[in-house]
């Protein structure tokens, strides 16, 4: 099993849809959780954090579910230029600390 | 401004032929890491420094060399360069270890 995974895509929705990503890892001692995002070619830029309460930031909610292990990204209303891959990061637990884990990354294609 | 700052940004290159990609930061930041993404596979970290003169392998070293001789900069050698390391790379740096990462603009090398 991959340390994280994450459904490669791509997803194709209308603007104006809600859509939602998940991204599961596999060390339940994982500590720290992130979303970025990635435009083609482009390097990746944090999109946010994701805390152990959930979090929101406008159109955005992160969530952790650590008995399940998996985070998820919710965007509402899309717009056109959410159009983009979506990448998960997990940064494991005790001597692992120094490791930055990328998920491969879920497309989304926001549709006029 | 906080920069992370990569070159060349784009380089054809034939095998063989040593090269050096240069990494700068101007966030005082501790950690480094180098990058590369191919497609299907993700970003896969290459190096990493945790401090001056600090550096061990990522997950796919070989071929590659890093040096960490001051805070600031920390450059990716490619002694003899192969196809097979045709790719995106990234910089990237971090406050500390659990913290989100910057990442530079990326260096497309193509080794011919």
């Amino acid at each position: 099993r991959k340390e994280v995974e994450q459904d490669p895509g791509p997803f194709n929705v209308p603007e104006g849809a809600t859509v939602a990503f998940n991204c599961t890892y596999s060390n339940s001692a994982s500590q720290s959780f992130f979303w970025y995002r990635q435009d083609c070619r482009k390097e990746p830029k944090l999109l946010m954090s994701v805390y152990s309460s959930g979090n929101e930031d406008g159109r955005f909610t992160a969530q952790l579910n650590r008995a399940s292990q998996y985070i998820s990204l919710l965007i509402r209303d899309s717009k056109l230029s959410d159009s983009a891959t979506y990448l998960c990061v997990v940064i494991p637990g005790g001597l692992g600390t120094y490791k930055y884990i990328f998920g491969t990354g879920t497309r989304l294609k926001v549709l006029a | 401004e906080a920069q992370v700052t990569q070159n060349p940004r784009y380089l054809i290159t034939v095998t063989g032929k040593k090269l050096t990609v240069t990494c700068s930061q101007n966030m005082n930041h501790e950690y480094m890491s180098w990058y590369r993404q191919d497609p299907g596979l993700g970003l896969r970290q290459i190096y990493y420094s945790m401090n001056v003169e600090v550096t061990d392998k990522g997950d796919v070293p070989e071929g590659y060399k890093v040096s960490r001789k001051e805070k600031r900069n920390f450059p990716l050698i490619l002694e003899s360069p192969s196809p097979n390391q045709t790719s995106l790379y990234f910089c990237a740096t971090r406050r500390d270890s659990n913290q989100p990462q910057h990442f530079g603009d990326g260096t497309r090398l193509s080794i011919l």
